[in-house]
């Protein structure tokens, strides 16, 4: 069975804080997709990052980076200088490569910046 | 406006009434998922179609649902006989061909309150 873990329900940090949302998955396929998705207060979901199961490389983008590690099955998400625009709800998503198309969603993290 | 769209964006029904959604996907998008999301949650996979093939339904979707995209375009989603267990935020999603095609982008939802 699928399923995506993010044990932290809401998370407030003062603005130029870094901040890590936690993201923890199970799988038994060996090849898969995980996603990061920010969903702010219209509600519309922001696609953000895809990594492939056999690629391990963190990324950095801008103020946002993610550190993904298959032993621990964990793809964390820290946000570097927070900003108050960086409130929203963030999900983590898995996608099974060959059997199926839907996500697998965690519960989300909300995030609240206070100026 | 390239992105997903969705109408109405909002809904407020009375139980036993019928309801129904649009999505409109990125145009060279050629696969169409369908989400359901209540408060505190994330996204619950309904179905997916590729084309105007139905290719994926999950258990979630009673005999009350129905989706269809008759032209490989855009797609409906009805609920008859509304309960107010269907009050939730439906959203859509849609994917591309080739490498791109397991990233999803999703419409900003449609929020039904059922009375």
């Amino acid at each position: 069975a699928q399923k995506v873990t993010q044990a932290q329900t809401e998370i407030s940090v003062v603005e130029k804080e870094d901040v890590t949302l936690d993201c923890v998955y199970e799988t038994r396929d060996t090849t898969y997709y995980l996603f990061w998705y920010k969903q702010p207060p219209s509600g519309e979901l922001v696609f953000l990052i895809r990594r492939n199961s056999f690629d391990e490389q963190n990324e950095i983008s801008g103020r946002y980076s993610w550190n993904f590690q298959k032993s621990t099955s964990s793809f964390n998400f820290t946000i570097t200088a927070s900003q108050v625009v960086d409130s929203a709800v963030y999900f983590c998503a898995l996608r099974r490569s060959n059997t199926g198309n839907q996500f697998y969603f965690g519960t989300g993290t909300s995030l609240t910046v206070i100026p | 406006d390239t992105g997903v769209s969705q109408d109405p964006r909002h809904k407020i029904t009375k139980r036993g009434q019928n309801v129904t959604f649009r999505c409109d996907p990125i145009s060279e998008h050629n696969r169409l998922y369908w989400y359901r999301q209540t408060l505190g949650q994330g996204p619950e996979f309904l179905t997916y179609f590729q084309n105007e093939a139905q290719l994926e339904k999950s258990r979630l979707l009673s005999d009350r649902f129905s989706a269809e995209r008759p032209k490989g375009s855009f797609s409906t989603l009805e609920i008859q006989r509304t309960e107010q267990g269907d009050s939730a935020m439906y959203l859509c999603a849609s994917s591309s061909r080739g490498r791109r095609q397991e990233t999803q982008y999703f419409g900003p939802g449609t929020r039904l309150l059922v009375l």
